[in-house]
């Protein structure tokens, strides 16, 4: 089956530093990747659309110079939290979409647990 | 908007019971809905899915059926195992399909003991 990875599964940062999360679809290619966030007990929301080649789509409330989306190939996406303080701590989970035939087919990465102290 | 709601968790079973996690959801036109399941460790998978109005989704035991008139997705299973243990989410879709943007719902954290 298809197989979705994320690095690193959890980090600790400093307040006021920087912290990149790859997302990498390992045997298929995907021309689209979402970033969701899940607070503890809450639903995933959905945070940016990510397409390859081309700018990321944000969802309203998302800062998008805050948390910059990079999908430089058709098998990795990465996530930057730039500045990062306490309240970005939080659950950040991917998903990789391969196109099959008539319908595509979103898949899920195991998530990154970052927390800023 | 578009929005999903389930029941509040854990929900806690012996082996063999029957399940049922209510989901309801709020949308525009006509999503098509799904089932995720997250075990302990790993990432969302696709359950089952139902794309139009009376639609019945179905794997590994778990059922459920897509109610336009009640505007529900209720997962259900005629006897759990223990190794059913996982969180599970009820999602939507507002363009069809699950390259879409999904909406979820809370999830619901499902124990089963022997």
């Amino acid at each position: 089956g298809a197989v979705v990875s994320q690095h690193p599964s959890r980090v600790i940062c400093k307040s006021g530093t920087s912290v990149k999360i790859e997302c990498r679809s390992l045997d298929f290619q995907a021309t689209t990747m979402f970033w969701y966030r899940q607070f503890p007990k809450q639903s995933l929301m959905l945070m940016a659309t990510s397409n390859e080649g081309s700018k990321a789509t944000y969802e309203q409330g998302v800062e998008k110079d805050k948390f910059l989306i990079n999908h430089a190939s058709l098998t990795l996406s990465t996530l930057t939290v730039t500045s990062a303080h306490p309240e970005d701590s939080s659950f950040y989970i991917c998903s990789a979409v391969r196109n099959a035939g008539a319908g595509d087919t979103q898949y899920f990465g195991p998530g990154t647990r970052l927390t800023v102290l | 908007g578009d929005s999903v709601t389930q029941m509040e968790g854990p929900v806690t079973l012996s082996e063999e019971a029957f399940l049922t996690i209510n989901c309801t959801y709020t949308a525009t036109g006509y999503p098509s809905l799904f089932w995720y399941v997250q075990y302990p460790g790993e990432g969302l998978q696709l359950l089952l899915k139902a794309t139009k109005a009376d639609d019945k989704g179905s794997n590994k035991g778990f059922e459920a059926t897509y109610r336009k008139e009640t505007t529900s997705f209720h997962l259900e299973k005629g006897s759990v195992q223990v190794s059913d243990s996982a969180v599970y989410f009820c999602a939507l879709s507002g363009l069809g399909g699950t390259a879409s943007k999904l909406t979820f719902g809370t999830g619901t954290r499902l124990q089963v003991t022997l």
